[in-house]
């Protein structure tokens, strides 16, 4: 299993472009979250998702949307990048079932410009 | 604002010596977990207590969770310089134990 992986693994956007950072996972997993990490900080919540087609709102979302089709796949989506916005992205998945664990990607390092 | 806080912020000792790293919360939880994060990589799970527990062991892992006084505390016996990272405890909800609240983590350096 390729477990969680993340694209791409580093970005640069201009204020005010949008894209979509990617997620999947091929675990079969329930949960999905998305995090952002900044420097010298723990990780803060921005979306999660406990199943195809429903998403909840984290700590920090402002700014970003999320869908999900499919239990595979969670993108998130930039609508107008800002500069706050520069760090480092993870999404994660977890097992739903009591067990919590929660598998983390390599992450992806954006910078808005 | 984050629900967990670590202590020290950052720790340096020497390989083979015990590594004690401290976390506390502010609300009721469900489970306290702690992950290691190596630098420029993503976070992995270490080991989990549940809320109704107080000490557990996982190979040079030892976590203790004292829910009366909210906090937790991560011991790493015989380190080794592979141990270099830094160390999150993440706090799931009573209410949702799948939501995690992440502390601002613990760098610990193993020398040589």
């Amino acid at each position: 299993n390729a477990g969680v992986t993340q694209t791409p693994k580093f970005q640069v956007l201009k204020t005010g472009q949008s894209m979509t950072l990617q997620c999947a996972q091929d675990m079969n997993h329930e949960y999905m979250s998305w995090y952002r990490q900044d420097p010298g900080m723990g990780l803060r919540l921005i979306h999660y998702s406990v199943g195809a087609g429903i998403t909840d709102q984290g700590e920090v979302p402002n700014g970003y949307n999320v869908s999900r089709s499919t239990t595979e796949d969670f993108p998130l989506r930039l609508l107008s990048a800002a500069p706050s916005q520069t760090s480092v992205y993870f999404c994660a998945s977890q097992r739903a079932g009591g067990t919590y664990e929660q598998y983390f990607g390599p992450g992806t390092r954006l910078t808005v410009t | 604002s984050q629900q967990g806080e670590e202590d020290p912020q950052a720790l340096s000792i020497q390989e083979g010596e015990n590594a004690t790293m401290n976390c506390s919360y502010k609300t009721s939880i469900n489970n306290l977990q702690w992950y290691r994060q190596n630098s420029g990589r993503g976070l992995v799970h270490l080991i989990l207590i549940r809320s109704n527990e107080r000490e557990k062991h996982s190979g040079r892992l030892r976590v203790t969770l004292d829910t009366s006084k909210k906090s937790s505390s991560l011991l790493i016996t015989a380190s080794r310089a592979a141990d270099t990272a830094s160390y999150f405890c993440a706090t799931g909800l009573e209410t949702s134990g799948s939501r995690l609240t992440f502390g601002e983590g613990t760098q610990l350096t193993v020398n040589p």
